[in-house]
């Protein structure tokens, strides 16, 4: 089955820092997404990429269709303590109704 | 908008013991999914329903069952609940194939 690999799996930042993660797959997507999940909550989308080269800002975070369209990354800038979270990459293969997900990455702030 | 809403938003089991985790979504979608997520794990998909009248095995689909109900409504079943089963569940819809999903809150599901 499909793979993606995230990482990093934990980053522990300064607030204020700047940071990026990326995903990486065995195979082609049509469709990248970037969640975030808050401590007892469900993920939220973030970010939705939907064509090779693409690049996306939603405020602070940025998130990016690679050109191989094997590949994924978010950025957020200036980081702030509400950035806490796990952020989790996701594809979709053409006409799959299957999301595939990345492991996550767990963001600690640190004040 | 509620969107996605799942019940009950916590659980705990017996071993052996059945129970049927309820989903239903506002947004008029077409699919609707069901994962577990447990620790360092991500998310796995169990069972989904590309469009009512569908369903379909995930990745982990071995000891549960679903029904789709209706357009709204798709319910998660375990039939003899095992401790390997505690974890968090959670239920997500989308449009149509090409579509992002939207999650619901969470059932956070203890079997002892």
């Amino acid at each position: 089955g499909q793979q993606l690999n995230q990482s990093p799996q934990s980053m522990f930042i300064q607030e204020g820092e700047d940071v990026s993660m990326n995903c990486t797959s065995s195979s082609i997507f049509n469709t990248w997404l970037w969640y975030k999940q808050d401590p007892g909550e469900g993920p939220v989308l973030l970010i939705a990429l939907y064509k090779a080269g693409e690049l996306t800002s939603n405020g602070r975070l940025t998130a990016q269709f690679g050109i191989t369209r094997k590949d994924s990354f978010l950025n957020i800038s200036a980081s702030i303590p509400s950035d806490v979270g796990i952020y989790f990459c996701a594809g979709l293969s053409a006409g799959s109704y299957q999301l595939t997900f990345g492991k996550g990455t767990k963001l600690s702030v640190i004040p | 908008n509620a969107g996605v809403t799942q019940t009950p938003k916590f659980q705990v089991l017996k071993t052996g013991q059945s129970m049927t985790l309820q989903c239903a979504q506002d947004m008029n979608h077409n699919s609707m999914y069901w994962y577990r997520q447990d620790p360092g794990m991500g998310l796995r998909l169990i069972y989904y329903s590309a469009s009512e009248g569908t369903t379909d095995k995930g990745e982990v689909p071995n000891g549960y069952n679903v029904s789709r109900l209706n357009k709204r409504e798709f319910s998660l079943r375990l039939e003899s609940a095992a401790p390997s089963q505690t974890s968090v569940y959670f239920c997500a819809s989308k449009a149509g194939s090409n579509t992002e999903a939207f999650f619901g809150q969470g059932t956070r599901l203890t079997v002892v």
